[in-house]
């Protein structure tokens, strides 16, 4: 069974189009976040949320916006995409904020043409 | 800031060969350590951890140990495969701050037959 999966795992979109990625964790965690993957592998962090509550929101663009409708799912929505946003997008979650062993979905692949 | 660094990659070596792949760290707190494993197309994978000084971290014959007096935590195995071919990442989580892992920029490694 899947612990962390995202979808989709693969996203070829024109730039100026909104676009969400879904991500859902049967764990039983409390903590989810989303990471940002460039093409030189640095994993930056973007989000965080603990039990639907956002508690982390690094420097991103107000293009990109989370939602956490229950503790088990965490969607990404990004309007207007632009030529930088091509990367890959990592869901993660944690039991709690004060766990440090993150648990990773597969990533989705984002592509902005 | 708190900040992790590896050295830059690509790692080549030949089957059976010995593998070191060096990190180092800068905390302000006591950080623990972590080596995540990336294999190509997937997400991320705790590999080892290790929470104090001189703890060892140990998994899939993988060891890395926890050296305060060298603020180090290099990741080693003594005979490689091609199946350990992937990226790998250290980091480290500042139990006294967000608990947010701060990774390094990862090291690819490619085993050849």
């Amino acid at each position: 069974d899947t612990a962390v999966s995202q979808t989709p795992k693969y996203l070829v979109t024109q730039m100026g189009n909104d676009k969400s990625i879904k991500c859902e964790q049967n764990l039983g965690h409390d903590t989810m976040y989303w990471y940002k993957q460039d093409s030189k592998k640095f994993l930056k962090i973007m989000f965080s949320y603990n039990n639907k509550e956002l508690i982390i929101n690094e420097t991103v663009p107000n293009r990109f916006s989370p939602k956490s409708p229950d503790k088990a799912h965490l969607n990404l929505h990004i309007n207007s995409l632009e030529l930088g946003d091509s990367a890959v997008y990592f869901c993660a979650s944690s039991l709690r904020t004060t766990e440090e062993t993150q648990y990773f979905g597969p990533g989705t692949r984002l592509l902005v043409l | 800031g708190d900040s992790v660094t590896q050295m830059e990659g690509p790692v080549t070596l030949s089957e059976e060969a010995f593998l070191t792949i060096n990190c180092t760290y800068t905390a302000t707190g006591y950080p623990s350590l972590f080596w995540y494993v990336q294999y190509p197309g997937e997400g991320l994978q705790l590999l080892l951890k290790a929470t104090k000084a001189d703890d060892k971290g140990s998994n899939k014959g993988f060891e890395a140990t926890y050296r305060k007096e060298t603020t180090s935590f290099h990741l080693e195995k003594g005979s490689v495969q091609v199946s350990d071919s992937a990226v790998y990442f250290c980091a480290l989580s500042d139990t006294g701050g967000s608990y947010i892992p701060t990774f390094g920029r990862g090291t690819s490694l490619i085993v050849h037959p």
